[in-house]
């Protein structure tokens, strides 16, 4: 959607490295999702962030809401081939709890 | 430990045909939700259902119909279906407030020849 940008499309790092995902949306946003999907699977729920300003952590993948509630980024440190997999957000862009998604950013690890 | 179980996983169709992709979830959701993933697209939404008894309209409902049969299962049937819709179906389910994510099943992969 134009509404909800994902950069970058795709990302190859050496098993180790850190790096960072950003989504970015056209409106306001009343709630932003981060999910994770595995090649030929569903999408599994990593984290979910509501006010500007908030940070949430889970192992080594951290997520961010900027102050304006427009911008996210999730960083993943030490990155391991258990990564790979496509990440996507998903905004809602007008508390009716539908969502639109980014879309998406393939990751590849190499060991 | 079943969630959003979708069937079927994989299906072949011919032009014209039609079926209908079923969804349940086991986790007294309110709200339902079809979408389908096609590459270098995200996920659109097809069709939403905010609690029992409702539904509407996503960002590309032509050419599907839904059905909400009670508060556990989410049909999508296509009548007539189009090699346009080749794609990943995906149904998911949410408590319907907000804050609260949406729960994903694995898919269904339908091809269209």
């Amino acid at each position: 959607s134009q509404e909800l940008e994902q950069s970058p499309q795709s990302l190859i790092v050496q098993e180790g490295k850190n790096l960072t995902i950003n989504c970015t949306s056209s409106k306001t946003l009343y709630g932003l999702y981060w999910y994770k999907q595995k090649y030929g699977e569903g999408l599994i729920f990593l984290m979910m962030l509501q006010k500007g300003g908030e940070e949430k952590s889970h192992e080594k993948i951290t997520a961010k809401l900027d102050e304006k509630k427009q911008q996210s980024s999730l960083h993943i440190t030490a990155s391991q081939p258990s990564h790979a997999g496509i990440y996507l957000c998903g905004a809602d862009q007008d508390s009716s709890y539908k969502l639109i998604f980014g879309s998406g950013t393939r990751l590849l690890v190499r060991p | 430990n079943a969630g959003v179980t979708q069937t079927p996983k994989f299906q072949v169709l011919k032009t014209g045909q039609s079926m209908t992709l079923q969804c349940a979830q086991d986790m007294n959701h309110n709200s339902m939700y079809w979408y389908r993933q096609d590459p270098g697209m995200g996920l659109r939404l097809i069709y939403y259902s905010a609690s029992e008894g409702t539904t509407d309209k996503g960002e590309v409902p032509n050419g599907y119909n839904v059905s909400r049969l009670n508060k556990r299962e989410f049909s999508l049937r296509l009548e007539s279906a189009a090699p346009s819709q080749t794609s990943v179906y995906f149904c998911a389910s949410s408590a319907g407030t907000l804050g609260q994510p949406q729960h994903f099943g694995d898919g269904t992969r339908l091809s269209i020849l």
